[in-house]
């Protein structure tokens, strides 16, 4: 079983869409949790990170369940520029980050 | 402020040469990582240094893969002798410590032919 595990899609959605975007985890013993975002021919930047109790940056929602392994990002009123790789990322105490291989999202017109 | 620092951004080389692949992380940044990125494979750890000591060379493919930390502000990592499978994207990331959010460089695109 992959250590991060994401949906690779892609998601296909019209301007103004909600779109979710799920992850699962394997170690129960991560304890940082992130999403990063990869625009094509990019390199990854961190678009925010996840805590336990849920957090919300503008447009963009994290959530994280413990006891399911699971985290998710949620996108409302999709914007063209919000076309992108997502990736979904997990950190355990003494080791490197640990990337999923991404959901790949298209806005469309 | 500056970000990472990569070089070079392209290489195109024949295989059985050797490649060197360069990084300057952020200042002050005590963790530098080397990634590499296909499609098939995704985002892969090849190895990481905290206070330019190593400390997980697992993801390193074999032996013809090498990386140094020299000094707080310098990385290489070098491939010798290179072959076609080695093609990818090799990016380096810097962050405070080896938990925190990591910064990426530009990549080097490289091709062996």
């Amino acid at each position: 079983r992959k250590e991060v595990e994401q949906d690779p899609g892609p998601f296909n959605v019209p301007e103004g869409a909600t779109v979710a975007f799920n992850c699962t985890y394997s170690n129960s013993a991560s304890q940082s949790f992130f999403w990063y975002r990869q625009d094509c021919r990019k390199e990854p930047k961190l678009l925010m990170s996840v805590y336990s109790s849920g957090n919300e940056d503008g447009r963009f929602t994290a959530q994280l369940n413990r006891a399911s392994q699971y985290i998710s990002l949620l996108i409302r009123d999709s914007k063209l520029s919000d076309s992108a790789t997502y990736l979904c990322v997990v950190n355990q105490a003494g080791t490197a980050l640990i990337f999923g291989k991404g959901t790949t999202l298209s806005v469309s017109s | 402020d500056a970000g990472v620092i990569q070089s070079p951004r392209h290489e195109v080389t024949e295989m059985g040469q050797e490649v060197t692949l360069r990084c300057k992380p952020i200042s002050g940044h005590n963790s530098l990582f080397w990634y590499r990125q296909t499609m098939m494979r995704g985002l892969e750890l090849l190895i990481y240094f905290n206070n330019n000591v190593p400390i997980d060379d697992s993801g390193m493919p074999e032996d013809r893969f090498s990386a140094k930390m020299p000094n707080a502000s310098f990385s290489t990592l070098k491939i010798q002798p290179s072959e076609p499978r080695d093609s990818a994207v090799y990016f380096c990331a810097s962050s405070l410590t080896g938990k925190a959010p990591q910064h990426f460089g530009d990549g080097t695109r490289l091709s062996i032919l």
